[in-house]
């Protein structure tokens, strides 16, 4: 079954320090594998998405790796902010017949950052 | 800067209307989505559509149609609004090939009383 499941479900760190979010995937067959960061109440905007060929991927202080060997990734998060406080949701693109796809969420790791 | 547009931010509906959810992307993207997402449950697809006055159902059809008569817009009609279709609904929207950029809109929160 095809499917994206992350862990934790829910994190709590305080400002300054680093965290690492997990995702697990069955999907197949497997074309990339994004990272997207949700505000309460908001949509979802990316912040990497890495191709099978890609280990790792950055964008300011978030690290995203890939290992598609073991179909695990990782987002880490440097020094947190106030501001990374939001839903972290793993996302996986299954490659569908005749040139289409279809994006596998998954139910996303709750952030808090405490000052 | 805004890339997708979701026509209300908030829509408070009686069980028994007719609901139009409209969605507009400025990208030129050949796909266009519609997702809700309900608390521990994630995004759901609804309906995807790949081109003008195509649509293909998602995992969750049931109780919704869609329309897309231009390739910038992508509305989600809920013919018969219940209770059980209150959620937060997602539009997004992606170029042709599967690694390209997606966008999702601002979110539309739809309460069917």
């Amino acid at each position: 079954k095809n499917q994206v499941e992350q862990s934790p479900q829910s994190l709590i760190i305080l400002e300054g320090k680093n965290c690492t979010l997990q995702c697990n995937y069955t999907v197949s067959p497997f074309s990339n594998l994004r990272w997207y960061k949700q505000d309460t109440g908001r949509g979802p905007v990316s912040l990497t998405i890495m191709t099978f060929s890609e280990n790792t991927k950055s964008n300011g202080r978030y690290t995203a790796t890939l290992d598609a060997d073991t179909k695990q990734s990782s987002l880490h998060i440097t020094a947190s902010q106030l501001s990374d406080s939001a839903s972290y949701i793993c996302v996986v693109t299954r490659l569908l017949g005749s040139g289409t796809y279809k994006y596998i969420f998954g139910t996303g790791t709750r952030l808090k950052v405490l000052a | 800067d805004v890339k997708v547009t979701q026509s209300s931010r908030y829509l408070v509906k009686r069980t028994g209307e007719k609901v139009f959810l409209e969605c507009v992307q400025d990208m030129d993207h050949e796909n266009m989505f519609w997702y809700r997402q309900d608390p521990g449950l994630g995004l759901r697809l609804i309906y995807f559509s790949y081109d003008v006055k195509m649509k293909e159902k998602g995992d969750i059809p049931e109780g919704y149609s869609v329309s897309r008569e231009k390739k910038e817009r992508f509305s989600l009609i809920l013919e018969s609004a219940s209770t059980n279709q209150t959620s937060m609904y997602l539009c997004a929207s992606s170029g042709m090939t599967a690694n390209t950029e997606a966008f999702f809109g601002q979110g539309t929160r739809l309460t069917v009383v």
